[in-house]
């Protein structure tokens, strides 16, 4: 089976615009969740959906939102860009209770 | 309020040697405890697992010890290779109530295998 795919990989934006990063799970998972990489405070939750829906958010500003469809995709989106929002945003997807599969990120640089 | 700690941040291991990392959590809920093993611009990958009801896993080389009462828990690599050079993130998270998915980081502790 193919792996998690996200796109773009690499992503330059200045402050104040808006991204959409976009993840494929592996063929048959219905979860995605959505962590945040940085240097300084780690691997954070985003969020994760399920089916469409929203089950589980951690503890960000409404800048970040995200969606799934319904052929399991997941779009996540950063409005009005900070510096502090440069980061890898990983996204992970799983099928079994637990076990969660990370694809290889997107490298988001905001000058 | 971080509920995962790991340490040490960062070691160096002889190749052959024994590569330790431990964590402790708070949250006496979480009943599901992962390691992940993340090299330079990958994303991390699951290495081994273990819940609570167990006090060891063994996969190969990866060993996971369990301590439920002192709310601890390590990876221990035997035989550490060069190619186990890589940042390890401990992880833990809760398995009811429709927060399955929500995976608390360690901060990671880097780990370099000298030849």
């Amino acid at each position: 089976k193919a792996g998690v795919t996200q796109t773009p990989r690499y992503l330059i934006k200045t402050r104040g615009q808006q991204v959409t990063l976009s993840c494929s799970p592996i063929s048959g998972h219905r979860s995605v969740s959505w962590y945040q990489q940085t240097p300084g405070q780690g691997l954070q939750f985003l969020f994760e959906y399920f089916s469409e829906t929203q089950r589980n958010k951690g503890n960000f500003p409404g800048r970040f939102s995200g969606r799934q469809f319904s052929n399991s995709r997941s779009e996540m989106n950063v409005s009005t860009l900070e510096l502090g929002d440069s980061a890898l945003y990983l996204c992970a997807s799983s099928q079994t209770l637990h076990e969660q599969y990370f694809g290889p990120g997107t490298r988001l640089t905001v000058t | 309020q971080q509920q995962v700690k790991q340490s040490p941040q960062s070691l160096i291991v002889q190749k052959g040697g024994i590569s330790i990392i431990n964590c402790a959590y708070e949250n006496t809920a979480f009943d599901y405890f992962p390691w992940y093993q993340q090299f330079p611009g990958k994303g991390p990958a699951l290495l081994i697992a273990i819940r609570p009801d167990v006090s060891e896993k063994k996969e190969g080389r990866f060993t996971i010890s369990f301590n439920k009462s002192a709310k601890q828990f390590s990876l221990h690599i035997m035989d550490s290779q060069p190619g186990d050079s890589a940042t390890y993130f401990c992880a833990a998270s809760i398995g009811s109530g429709g927060s399955n998915y929500k995976l608390t980081f360690g901060k990671g502790t880097l780990l370099t295998v000298n030849p």
